[in-house]
């Protein structure tokens, strides 16, 4: 599983759009880009999956470019509710390997 | 309401004293996996399973049993627990397998004394 390094933490304002960049380096072939989310407490809950260039939806953005060894999350216009822990999780869809989240990104929204 | 349950949600136990943490789904998914996270450590997988007595080891298996019997089912088994699986478990499950969406349950937090 192609190992991955993301920011351990970000501040952001009301309002403002926010971008989380995770690094992974030995992506391969057959990996797809998955980000989740988890507040306090609770399980973590799937954002969005990519494969490469751009994917969104109605929550964020996926940018990938086409080394496909980083991703960027997009946040636009983030309030107050999106803090969080946001994972960047790089594997294929095929299950033929534990999966592994990194330490995340701490993302805190100011008012 | 298509979800992922777990019980208990909080448990204190003593070392050594077997326990079983349950977790079922109903949405027919085929995978489910266990996971443990501790503070400045993340997610780490304890086991997974691709279908019915179908199990392999995550990334931290040690002290740990599963099995899975039923496609709905996914029990977690400490034979013997000792305070460093003092954690906070999630167990998840997808349709597929590997990073395709996983619902996550509530999760499990567990002391062992």
């Amino acid at each position: 599983l192609a190992k991955t390094t993301q920011p351990i933490s970000m501040d952001s304002y009301e309002g403002q759009e926010v971008n989380i960049t995770c690094s992974h380096n030995n992506i391969a072939t057959n990996d797809y880009i998955t980000w989740y989310q988890q507040f306090p407490s609770q399980g973590p809950r799937f954002i969005i999956q990519g494969y490469k260039t751009k994917v969104t939806n109605e929550v964020a953005s996926l940018f990938i470019p086409a080394d496909r060894k980083s991703s960027t999350l997009s946040l636009p216009r983030v309030s107050l509710s999106d803090t969080a822990v946001y994972y960047c999780l790089v594997g294929e869809n095929t299950g033929r390997r534990a999966l592994t989240f990194g330490s995340g990104t701490r993302l805190q929204v100011q008012p | 309401e298509a979800q992922v349950t777990q019980n208990p949600r909080y448990l204190i136990t003593v070392t050594g004293k077997k326990l079983t943490v349950t977790c079922s789904q109903n949405m027919n998914h085929e995978y489910m996996s266990w996971y443990r996270q501790d503070p400045g450590l993340g997610l780490r997988q304890i086991y997974y399973s691709m279908n019915v007595e179908v199990t392999d080891k995550g990334d931290v298996p040690e002290g740990y049993k599963v099995s899975r019997k039923e496609k709905r089912n996914f029990p977690l088994i400490l034979e013997s627990p000792s305070p460093n699986q003092t954690s906070l478990y999630f167990c998840a499950s997808s349709l597929y397998q590997g990073v395709e969406t996983q619902y996550f349950g509530p999760g499990t937090r567990l002391l062992v004394l």
